[in-house]
């Protein structure tokens, strides 16, 4: 059975500080998948990560994959209150590239405090 | 485009009670898939189709059915509601395929479902 695992669960940080979330998973895949969550909202999708070694960054976040080490990150740079939220990653395990029959971690509760 | 959309918002049924989870999507994707979130818990697959007329369970199916009769609709229905099921489901769907980033799945609104 694949596992997924966030950690932290719960992160506090300051504004302008930096920050690593990690999701380390249990099968080999090479499609990983970040998401945004604010509370009582649905998913917002932020990174796919396709092969190993992409790395994609979007302002201040950052996402990379290492498919042998079986981990992703997720990078925050001079974080910001905007940017409180819990984040997901989901690992694919469809058998059809692109279905995305997707296995999720837990989830990182992040806040920004100013 | 409406993108995702789900009804109801919010529903409370009582156990034993069957109801009909509506999901439809106006992007012409091929793959459709349902959640279900618990608090405090990343979200796990109930089933998911590839195309119309194609479905199959994911990680937590008993207690519900799907079918998918077009591309554009993907029902959920719950059989006989138990108090486990008190969730919030989220239907989704992305076009698939791996070329040119096409592979962003997109999550509709949720429903929020009690079960008394």
């Amino acid at each position: 059975e694949l596992k997924v695992e966030q950690n932290p669960l719960f992160l506090s940080m300051q504004e302008g500080k930096n920050y690593t979330i990690y999701c380390n998973y249990s099968t080999t895949s090479d499609r990983l998948y970040w998401y945004r969550q604010d509370p009582g909202k649905s998913l917002e999708s932020l990174f796919v990560l396709l092969s190993n070694g992409a790395v994609k960054q979007e302002g201040r976040l950052m996402a990379s994959l290492d498919t042998k080490a079986r981990l992703s990150t997720l990078h925050i740079t001079a974080a910001v209150h905007d940017l409180s939220a819990t984040y997901f990653c989901a690992v694919d395990t469809s058998l059809i590239q692109g279905a995305q029959k997707l296995v999720f971690g837990q989830g990182t509760r992040l806040t920004i405090n100013p | 485009n409406a993108g995702v959309t789900q009804t109801p918002k919010f529903q409370v049924l009582k156990t034993g009670q069957s109801m009909t989870l509506q999901c439809a999507q106006d992007m012409n994707h091929e793959y459709m898939s349902w959640y279900r979130q618990d608090p405090g818990m990343g979200l796990r697959l109930i089933h998911y189709s590839v195309g119309a007329g194609i479905t199959d369970q994911g990680e937590v199916p008993n207690g519900y059915n799907v079918s998918r009769s077009t591309t554009e609709d993907f029902p959920l229905r719950l059989l006989s509601a138990a108090p486990s099921q008190t969730s919030v489901y989220f239907c989704a769907s992305t076009q698939g395929g791996l070329a040119g980033g096409r592979n962003e799945q997109f999550f509709g609104p949720g429903t929020r479902l009690t079960v008394l």
